[in-house]
């Protein structure tokens, strides 16, 4: 069974500042897809950026980027700039293949962005 | 945009009742998840559905069951609900193929008392 582990229960930063949410996950699969969930205060769950384990280049979107180490098991989030509305929970997650689409999600990390 | 539309938002029942929740989706999507979200766990899915009438035993099914009548509605049912099943529930849906994220409902606050 696969496994996801954020060990940062809670961050805060400043406005404009870059943040680094850490995940580190554990599988025997050789291929396949890692996430990074958004959740604001309004609880709807909304998908920041995803990571294809076979590709070597990470993913961006905007201001969001990953750190993927497959070796090493780790797919961190960095926000670069970050803004009063990144404030929220961010889950990482694991999917094994397609034809298979369960997620299994770590126990998040609240981000709070400090004005 | 999908929508995933969860019956209620805050639902307050007692020990013993049947409990449902209801999620009903727009976009004409296979798959079809409920979860359970409590603090320090993240998300445990308790079911999901790849079609009509299928369902499939997630993490913590115990407790818990699912009804698929309509591939746009997916049902949790809380047979005889207890005090440890008290919790935000969330439903999803998504597409299959290469690459279909799936699109969160806003959550339903469960407390059983």
């Amino acid at each position: 069974a696969q496994t996801v582990t954020q060990s940062q229960p809670e961050m805060s930063v400043q406005e404009a500042e870059t943040v680094t949410l850490s995940c580190t996950y554990d599988t025997s699969e050789s291929n396949y897809y890692l996430f990074w969930y958004k959740q604001p205060p309004s609880r709807q769950m909304i998908l920041v950026i995803r990571q294809e384990a076979y590709k070597q280049q990470n993913a961006t979107e905007n201001r969001f980027s990953v750190n993927f180490q497959k070796a090493a098991k780790s797919f961190s989030l960095k926000i670069s700039d970050s803004q009063l509305g990144d404030t929220a929970m961010y889950f990482c997650a694991f999917m094994k293949d397609f034809g298979n689409e369960k997620l299994t999600f770590g126990t998040g990390t609240r981000l709070t962005i400090i004005p | 945009d999908v929508k995933v539309t969860q019956s209620s938002r805050y639902l307050v029942k007692r020990t013993g009742e049947k409990v449902f929740l209801e999620c009903v989706q727009d976009m004409d999507h296979e798959n079809m998840f409920w979860y359970r979200q409590d603090p320090g766990l993240g998300l445990r899915l308790i079911y999901f559905s790849y079609d009509v009438k299928m369902k499939e035993k997630g993490d913590i099914p115990e407790g818990y069951s699912v009804s698929r009548e309509k591939k746009e509605r997916f049902s949790l049912i809380l047979e005889s609900a207890s005090t440890n099943q008290t919790s935000m529930y969330l439903c999803a849906s998504s597409g299959t193929g290469i690459y279909q994220p799936q699109h969160f409902g806003d959550g339903t606050r469960l407390s059983i008392l």
